[in-house]
C-alpha cells in the first residue's frame, strides 16, 4: 500500500532563517506531488505541485521554494522566513494519469514562527 | 474556477444520519466530486468521489442529482469521532491538464452524546 511521510511534526523557527521541509511518498511511481499551506481555521491553499523530477509548479508567488530531486521525495524550501510563512504544511500525493485521481495527504508539519 | 458551497457548521447526535450538502453550480462537464475528512492537525483523508447519481462505499454515500450542481455527503450513523471539518471539492485543471483541488473553509461536523 501506498504511504505519505512528512518531517518534521512541528517546527518553531525564527524569522529569518531558512526552512527545509521534507515529504517522502512510498509505494507508488512517479506520482504528483503537492505541497499546501492551511491557515488556522481556514482551508488549504495550493502553493506548488509537480508532475516529475524537476519539474516545479508554483500556484502562489512567495518566498517560498521546492524541489523534487528524487520521484518520490519532495522538499519546500525557503531561505528566510517571515512572520506570514507561519501555519500547516501539508504535503499531498495523486496517481498520476490525469485528472479526478484522489489526493492523498500527509499528517502535516506545524510551522511556528518567531 | 469552479468553486463550492457548504454550510460553515453543522450538529448532530451520535446514531443519526448526517447530510451535507454543496453547491456547484459552475461544476465542469469532466470534473468529479470529491470529499474529504478532516482531524485538528492532521491532513484531510479522502472519503468519496462520484460524477454523477449515486456512489456508495463502506464510509458514506455520495448523492448527485441529474445536473450535477450539487451534491450531498450522507453520513450513515454517526458517532463521536465523526467530529471533524469536511470538504467538498471539485475538480480543476492545473496547466498542463493535472489535478487541482480548490479547498474552501469546508463544513465543521460536531456529533453530541
Amino acid at each position: 500500500s501506498q504511504t505519505i511521510h512528512q518531517w518534521p511534526a512541528t517546527l518553531v523557527q525564527p524569522v529569518g532563517s531558512p526552512l527545509s521541509l521534507e515529504c517522502t511518498v512510498e509505494g507508488t511511481s512517479n506520482p504528483n506531488l503537492y505541497w499546501y499551506r492551511q491557515a488556522a481555521g481556514r482551508g488549504l491553499q495550493l502553493l506548488f505541485y509537480s508532475v516529475g523530477i524537476g519539474q516545479i509548479s508554483s500556484e502562489v508567488p512567495q518566498n517560498l521554494s521546492a524541489s523534487r530531486p528524487q520521484d518520490r521525495q519532495f522538499i519546500l524550501s525557503s531561505k528566510k522566513l517571515l512572520l506570514s510563512d507561519s501555519g500547516f504544511y501539508l504535503c499531498a500525493w495523486s496517481a498520476a494519469g490525469g485528472v479526478n485521481q484522489p489526493q492523498h495527504f500527509g499528517d502535516g508539519t506545524r510551522l511556528s514562527i518567531l | 474556477l469552479a468553486k463550492t458551497t457548504q454550510p460553515i457548521s453543522m450538529d448532530s447526535y451520535e446514531g443519526q444520519e448526517v447530510n451535507i450538502t454543496c453547491s456547484h453550480n459552475n461544476i465542469a462537464t469532466n470534473d468529479y466530486i470529491t470529499w474529504y475528512q478532516q482531524f485538528p492537525s492532521q491532513g484531510p483523508r479522502f472519503i468519496i468521489q462520484g460524477y454523477k447519481t449515486k456512489v456508495t462505499n463502506e464510509v458514506a454515500s455520495l448523492f448527485i442529482p441529474a445536473d450535477r450542481k450539487s451534491s450531498t455527503l450522507s453520513l450513515p450513523r454517526v458517532s463521536l469521532s465523526d467530529t471533524a471539518v469536511y470538504y467538498c471539492l471539485v475538480g480543476d485543471r492545473l496547466s498542463g491538464g493535472y489535478n487541482k483541488l480548490i479547498f474552501g473553509a469546508g463544513t465543521r461536523l460536531a456529533v453530541h452524546p
